[in-house]
């Protein structure tokens, strides 16, 4: 099982909320990812970072950031929860030391009301 | 930019049975690795198995093999004997530069008793 965690599971909040998805991994890989995935569908890569004060955009344009200030550490904010942000939040990481393998989180399933 | 294919959203397979899920993908690089990944219902995003591109020997990891055909582009996933723990949603990744996955749609599988 992998080292990746993310806090909360679920989450339902109104509109207009400031939430912070939270997601930490103890492998100490330096990359680490955000995907967004609407239920049974494929993932999009919304943000990732190459490691410490490293953050860049995915191929899905969000209205979430992201901080990387310690290598285990990447949370996900959103100042301002609206509707369409309902979805699944995945947080992965992964090591470039030969296997290439990203180990995913359990997710955030969030719902903006 | 690459693309990656799974063009049957949904199957099943009787228990104990063979079950083949298709791939295709586009890359313009030399050098990738694919992979396939499940995600059981409401739970962790896991790695099935792995093919390196410059490797033409079949993957294989106990019930579960690839038919990787490089020139076609096509990466094919079987599972043989399958089990009702084998009910997930199957992504198809290829990864890219710095370590980016691009995920095809998925495939829904169902194993029946």
């Amino acid at each position: 099982e992998a080292d990746i965690y993310q806090t909360p599971r679920y989450l339902v909040i109104g509109t207009g909320k400031k939430i912070t998805l939270e997601c930490s991994q103890t492998m100490g890989h330096d990359k680490m990812y955000w995907y967004q995935q609407d239920p049974g569908m494929e993932l999009h890569l919304i943000h990732y970072s190459y490691g410490v004060n490293s953050t860049e955009k995915g191929d899905l344009s969000s209205e979430s950031t992201v901080s990387r200030i310690r290598t285990e550490h990447f949370p996900l904010t959103l100042e301002s929860a609206r509707p369409s942000h309902t979805s699944q939040y995945l947080c992965a990481s992964s090591d470039d030391g030969g296997t290439y393998e990203q180990y995913f989180g359990p997710g955030t399933r969030l719902t903006v009301t | 930019a690459q693309t990656v294919t799974q063009s049957q959203p949904e199957m099943s397979v009787q228990e104990a049975e063979t079950v083949t899920l298709s791939c295709t993908y586009d890359t313009s690089e030399n050098n990738y690795y694919l992979f396939w990944y499940k995600q059981p219902p409401s739970r962790q995003m896991i790695l099935v198995i792995r093919q390196e591109a410059y490797k033409q020997q079949n993957a294989t990891e106990n019930r579960f093999s690839v038919n990787f055909q490089k020139a076609a582009k096509s990466f094919s996933l079987k599972i043989s004997d399958s089990q009702l723990g084998d009910t997930a949603m199957y992504f198809c990744a290829c990864r890219h530069a710095g370590n980016m996955l691009t995920f095809g749609g998925g495939t829904r599988l169902m194993v029946k008793p």
